[in-house]
């Protein structure tokens, strides 16, 4: 166990909609970062948070947005769902801003239908 | 660009066999290199990292990895695969100076023969 959580498990939504995945860092961690992992595009990075304020951007949709809350917690969010989007959505926090490993939560599988 | 190879997509080697996966980097400067492992429905886990030093690292679960600057190459090495040691491996760069904002290669998935 990581100590990253991520909400919920596992999400089955209709394309055209809209969803919410949560993730919460471990204990201390201060750095959120998002990654997608799908069957065509492997993992990829998509966005990274430190103490609220956004880092860096990866290949991030712009129908997709995230955001870190002041108790550390980030949301990333996911509109106008296609099926392309179905992948598994993983958090990870470390730390610092930079310098130090990060630890990857289960994921949230996304089936985009 | 920055991107990782790892050419071999499946491989399966008998327990009790050595194990070698391979990883190519392509990196404009000094790399900061990771192996990661994922079985099946979780996460992703470190295995070792590499940033600078001694080119050979050591990591979990009795796992090591070379770096050859002249090779562009970070490959995994173990030299007695056990049955849980079954899962998928990722090679993948830090960009950026953050060891958060990684480019993955596309993984090798490892079968364990009994």
């Amino acid at each position: 166990d990581s100590g990253v959580t991520q909400t919920p498990k596992h999400l089955i939504t209709a394309t055209g909609q809209r969803v919410t995945l949560r993730c919460s860092p471990r204990s201390g961690d201060l750095s959120v970062y998002w990654y997608q992992q799908s069957l065509d595009q492997g993992l990829q990075f998509l966005i990274h948070y430190y103490n609220g304020e956004e880092r860096a951007k990866g290949n991030i949709l712009e129908r997709f947005s995230a955001q870190q809350f002041p108790d550390l917690h980030s949301e990333l969010n996911l509109s106008s769902l296609e099926l392309g989007d179905s992948a598994l959505y993983f958090c990870a926090s470390s730390v610092g801003i930079s310098g130090n490993t990060i630890y990857f939560g289960e994921g949230s599988w996304l089936t985009v239908v | 660009a920055q991107s990782v190879t790892q050419p071999d997509i499946h491989i399966t080697v008998s327990e009790g066999a050595s194990l070698e996966l391979r990883c190519n980097y392509s990196y404009g400067a000094t790399p900061y290199l990771f192996w990661y492992v994922q079985s099946p429905g979780q996460g992703l886990q470190l295995l070792l990292k590499y940033f600078s030093g001694d080119t050979l690292v050591q990591g979990i679960k009795g796992f090591e990895a070379e770096f050859k600057r002249s090779q562009s190459s970070f490959n995994l090495r173990k030299p007695s695969v056990h049955w849980s040691d079954a899962a998928e491996y990722f090679c993948a760069v830090a960009t950026g100076g953050s060891q958060g904002n990684l480019i993955f290669g596309k993984g090798t998935k490892l079968s364990v023969k009994p």
